[in-house]
């Protein structure tokens, strides 16, 4: 079974328009994160939450925005899509220990977003 | 700000070779360095990571060596396989940035049987 779900696995967006990602992970981990892929910047960091807090975000637009509703999810909500936004969109976990140091981080399928 | 680079961009070795994979990073706080690889149409996958307290990381054929003074590090591939051909990422984190992984622009790897 799959350990960290994220749906869809692809997308085609118009611009302008609003997507929602869904990540969910069934690994027991206290973090999650949001990496971007794309031809022009391989993997890049956009958010960290840790027990549903947001711990890091590194999105220079608020077009960007992560929801938690429980602790195993961490949706990204995308809104005013452009071509730019076209990328593979990964979720990532790991595990927090009591001395703020984390494991390895396990990314998820992904979701590829295309935006016409 | 490119605080992860590594070379060369691509790469191609015979099988049965070794493969080196080089990385150099800049922050000095970074204390975590895990390497991924991906195939095509996957996910990153963790493959290998070293911590600062040594300056060599060992799992089968895949060896990272690390230099903290030049700040650099280097994956070896020893005896390589068709199967290794993927993308490997090097990557780097700090304990204060709250897991984040910053990644190299990565180092396409090909291997002729």
């Amino acid at each position: 079974d799959p350990k960290i779900i994220q749906k869809p696995k692809y997308l085609v967006a118009v611009t302008g328009s609003e997507k929602i990602l869904i990540c969910e992970q069934y690994l027991g981990h206290n973090a999650m994160y949001w990496y971007r892929q794309s031809a022009k910047k391989p993997l890049e960091f956009m958010f960290s939450y840790s027990y549903q807090k947001l711990m890091d975000n590194q999105t220079a637009s608020s077009r960007f925005q992560p929801q938690s509703s429980k602790k195993n999810h961490l949706d990204l909500q995308i809104t005013a899509l452009k071509p730019d936004d076209s990328a593979t969109y990964f979720c990532a976990s790991s595990q927090r220990d009591w001395g703020g140091n984390y494991a390895e981080q396990f990314f998820g399928p992904g979701t590829r977003l295309t935006v016409l | 700000q490119q605080q992860v680079r590594q070379s060369p961009q691509s790469l191609t070795v015979w099988e049965g070779e070794t493969a080196i994979l080089n990385c150099s990073y800049e922050d000095s706080t970074f204390d975590y360095f895990p390497w991924y690889w991906q195939f095509p149409r996957e996910s990153p996958a963790l493959l290998i990571a070293i911590r600062p307290v040594s300056n060599k990381k060992e799992d089968g054929r895949f060896t990272i060596f690390f230099n903290k003074r030049e700040k650099k590090l280097s994956l070896h591939i020893t005896d390589s396989q068709p199967g290794d051909s993927a993308t490997y990422f090097c990557a780097a984190s700090s304990w204060y940035n709250q897991g984040k992984l910053i990644f190299g622009q990565g180092t396409k790897l090909s291997i002729k049987p």
